[in-house]
């Protein structure tokens, strides 16, 4: 059974710092692993998507990378703004069961 | 599109109430999730459907439980009789396929009193 769990589950940072989350699977036969922000109060928005064939996906400040072989992903914030102030979430889907979440790394950029 | 569409957005009720929470996926998509969030427990798949045929209810806390899908573009989430421990954020989603990129609706905050 796929468990995912995202360490710290809190982080706090000053504005313009780089910053890393990071997030374990327990079954290294994913399919997708996918990234999500939540805002308070709100849905989740996709913001990453790895397929299990690829290494990395990069969208404008955001890359994500994906190692099944050590069951991890990272998700690389650059240049961190205040706006970008929300929950991380990660989730990963293998064989035929859908999206497995981690509890999530709530993160606060300070101005 | 209009994304995933969940109504009510906030539903209040008492215990012993029954309570059905709604679903419009994305036109389109053949994949329909239905997940609960808590803070203690994160964000827990209940059931999913694909091609309006329910393949993994496992999730499904118990009997009081149950959802459908009578077409491609609907789906109900009812708990009868609602209890307080239900009170969550009860979220849709909907991807072309199941094992493919998901999206999400903006949920359902349920409060059980």
């Amino acid at each position: 059974k796929q468990e995912v769990t995202q360490i710290p589950a809190a982080l706090s940072v000053p504005e313009g710092e780089n910053l890393v989350l990071n997030c374990s699977f327990t079954d290294s036969a994913i399919y997708n692993l996918q990234w999500f922000r939540q805002d308070p109060g709100k849905g989740l928005t996709s913001l990453l998507l790895i397929q299990s064939s690829q290494r990395e996906q990069t969208s404008g400040r955001l890359n994500a990378s994906l190692d099944k072989s050590s069951g991890r992903s990272t998700l690389y914030i650059a240049a961190s703004q205040p706006g970008d102030s929300a929950t991380y979430l990660c989730a990963a889907n293998s064989g035929n069961t859908p999206l497995v979440f981690g509890k999530g790394t709530r993160l606060s950029v300070i101005a | 599109d209009a994304g995933v569409i969940q109504s009510p957005r906030h539903e209040v009720t008492e215990m012993g109430q029954e309570v059905t929470l709604r679903c419009k996926p994305i036109s389109g998509h053949n994949s329909l999730f239905w997940y609960r969030q808590t803070m203690m427990r994160g964000l827990e798949l209940l059931i999913y459907f694909n091609n309006n045929v329910p393949i993994d209810d496992s999730g499904m806390p118990e009997d009081r439980f149950s959802a459908k899908m009578p077409n491609a573009s609907f789906s109900t989430l009812k708990i009868q009789p609602s209890e307080p421990r239900d009170s969550a954020v009860y979220f849709c989603a909907s991807s072309l396929g199941s094992l493919s990129e998901a999206f999400f609706g903006q949920g359902t905050r349920l409060t059980v009193v």
